[in-house]
C-alpha cells in the first residue's frame, strides 16, 4: 500500500542554523513526490516537487529535498533556517494510478 | 491571477442541519478534490472528481455529498448524518498530467454551535 512517514511531529531550530524536516515513502513503481507548507488557517502552498533526474532538487523560499531512492526518503533542507519558515510541512507522494497520498505533517519552530 | 475560492471562509452548523461549503477554480483543472484536515491527522480525502458530472468517494465519504455541473465548482455538502463535523476543509485541484501539484484554496472551518 502506498504511505508517506514523516517521523517528527515537531521540529524545533534556531534561527541561522540548518533545518531538515523527515519523510519516507512507499509506493509501487517510481514516486512522484512532493512539498507543501501551510501557515495558520490557510490551505497547502506547493514548495518543491521530484519527478525524475537530478536528487536534489530547488524549490521556493530557498528550500531544497533530497530524493535517495535506496532510503526510500525524501527529506527537506534549508541551509539557514528564518523565523518566518515557522509553519506546517506535509510531504505528499503520487503513485502511478495519480493518487496522492498525504503524511502528517511536521510542525517546524525557528526560535528567534 | 488564477487559484482556488473557498467560501465562507468560517461556518457554524447547528444540530440536525446541512451546510454546503463552496469551492471554485479558474485554473481550468479538470481535476477537484475535497480534503477534511483534523490536528495530527493530516489531509484526509472526502471526495473527488475528474471531470464534469462524474465523483468518486474517498477515505471518509460518509455524511457528505458532493456534485460537480461545471468545471469551474465542487461544492461540499455536510450532512446531519456527519456527527462530528468540526475541522477545517480544505479544497484543491489540479490537471492532468502526472507530476502536477495540487493546488489548495485557503480552506472553511466548520464548528458546531
Amino acid at each position: 500500500a502506498q504511505s508517506v512517514a514523516q517521523p517528527e511531529d515537531q521540529v524545533n531550530v534556531a534561527e541561522g542554523n540548518p533545518l531538515t524536516v523527515k519523510c519516507t515513502y512507499s509506493v509501487s513503481g517510481n514516486p512522484y513526490l512532493f512539498w507543501y507548507v501551510q501557515y495558520p488557517n490557510r490551505g497547502l502552498q506547493f514548495l518543491l516537487k521530484y519527478i525524475t533526474g537530478d536528487n536534489l532538487v530547488k524549490g521556493s523560499y530557498g528550500f531544497e529535498a533530497e530524493f535517495n531512492k535506496s532510503q526510500t526518503s525524501f527529506h527537506l533542507k534549508k541551509p539557514s533556517a528564518l523565523v518566518s519558515d515557522s509553519a506546517l510541512y506535509f510531504c505528499a507522494v503520487r503513485d502511478i494510478t495519480n493518487n496522492l497520498f498525504f503524511g502528517t505533517g511536521t510542525r517546524l519552530t525557528v526560535i528567534p | 491571477d488564477g487559484g482556488i475560492t473557498q467560501s465562507p471562509k468560517y461556518l457554524f452548523r447547528k444540530e440536525g442541519q446541512n451546510v454546503t461549503l463552496s469551492c471554485e477554480q479558474n485554473l481550468n483543472h479538470d481535476a477537484m478534490y475535497w480534503y477534511r484536515q483534523d490536528p495530527g491527522q493530516g489531509l484526509r480525502l472526502i471526495y473527488y472528481s475528474q471531470i464534469v458530472n462524474d465523483f468518486q468517494k474517498g477515505d471518509i465519504a460518509e455524511g457528505y455529498s458532493v456534485s460537480r455541473e461545471k468545471k469551474e465548482s465542487f461544492p461540499l455538502t455536510v450532512t446531519s448524518a456527519q456527527k462530528n463535523p468540526t475541522a477545517f476543509y480544505l479544497c484543491a485541484s489540479d490537471g492532468p498530467a502526472i507530476g502536477q501539484p495540487q493546488h489548495f484554496g485557503d480552506g472553511t472551518r466548520l464548528s458546531i454551535l
